[in-house]
């Protein structure tokens, strides 16, 4: 158990209604990411956070926002969500080291965008 | 660029068969990381194992067993007799320094394997 709690787990939203995804970790991690998984395409990396207010852009971060103002909270935003990013999210912690870096996931949250 | 393929997309055994899941991988990084996640029906990810590039001893945990060979570039997963309890989606993933401290996670569009009573 990593301690990451995801909220909410489950939502369904409108489309163009603003969302946000709070990702919690009781462990004092210093990186937190976000993850969406998608059929055929496996996870892929939207934003992660290395830091207080230290956040940089993933692999298919275009509609998404993320925002970290304290260590345990990490925040994913959907300005105005739309069909293409129903998905599940994954929220995940690790503490990178010179000698590499293990990643542990949280337990997904399941959006749908109608 | 790092590439995960996980060319086997479904496999389906008997219960106390063996089974191997195939990773091929792509990087031009000298050191990297190499993962095993498994996600069972319902929907967690969870860790199973992390190899560096650097070690290409074969490890065994029990009824499963991993290996690496950097020569071919893959690190295939074995359960041993398998149970439906293994019946889950498996991904391989492959981790290199990307700069800043942090290491980017690349995903193989992972197997799914289902275990026949």
């Amino acid at each position: 158990d990593a301690g990451i709690t995801q909220s909410p787990r489950h939502k369904v939203t409108e489309t163009g209604t603003p969302v946000t995804l709070r990702c919690h970790q009781t462990e004092n991690h210093r990186y937190m990411y976000w993850y969406r998984q998608d059929p055929g395409h496996g996870l892929r990396l939207i934003h992660y956070s290395y830091g207080v207010k230290d956040t940089d852009k993933g692999e298919v971060s275009d509609g998404y926002s993320v925002s970290r103002s304290k260590t345990e909270d990490f925040l994913l935003t959907l300005e105005s969500a739309t069909s293409s990013q129903t998905s599940v999210y994954f929220c995940a912690i690790s503490d990178p080291t010179e000698y590499g870096d293990t990643i542990y996931f949280g337990e997904g949250s399941w959006l749908t965008v109608v | 660029a790092q590439k995960v393929t996980q060319a086997q997309t479904e496999i389906s055994v008997v219960e106390k068969e063996d089974v191997t899941l195939d990773c091929v991988y792509e990087t031009r990084d000298t050191t990297y990381y190499l993962f095993w996640y498994k996600q069972p029906p319902s929907g967690e990810l969870v860790f199973l194992i992390r190899r560096n590039s650097f070690d290409e001893q074969n490890e065994i945990s029990g009824r499963y067993s991993w290996n690496f060979q950097k020569s071919t570039s893959s690190f295939n997963f074995t359960i041993t007799a398998s149970q439906v309890v293994d019946s889950a989606v498996y991904f391989c993933a492959l981790s290199a320094y990307s700069g800043a401290g942090s290491y980017q996670l690349t995903f193989g569009k992972g197997t799914k394997l289902s275990v026949i009573p």
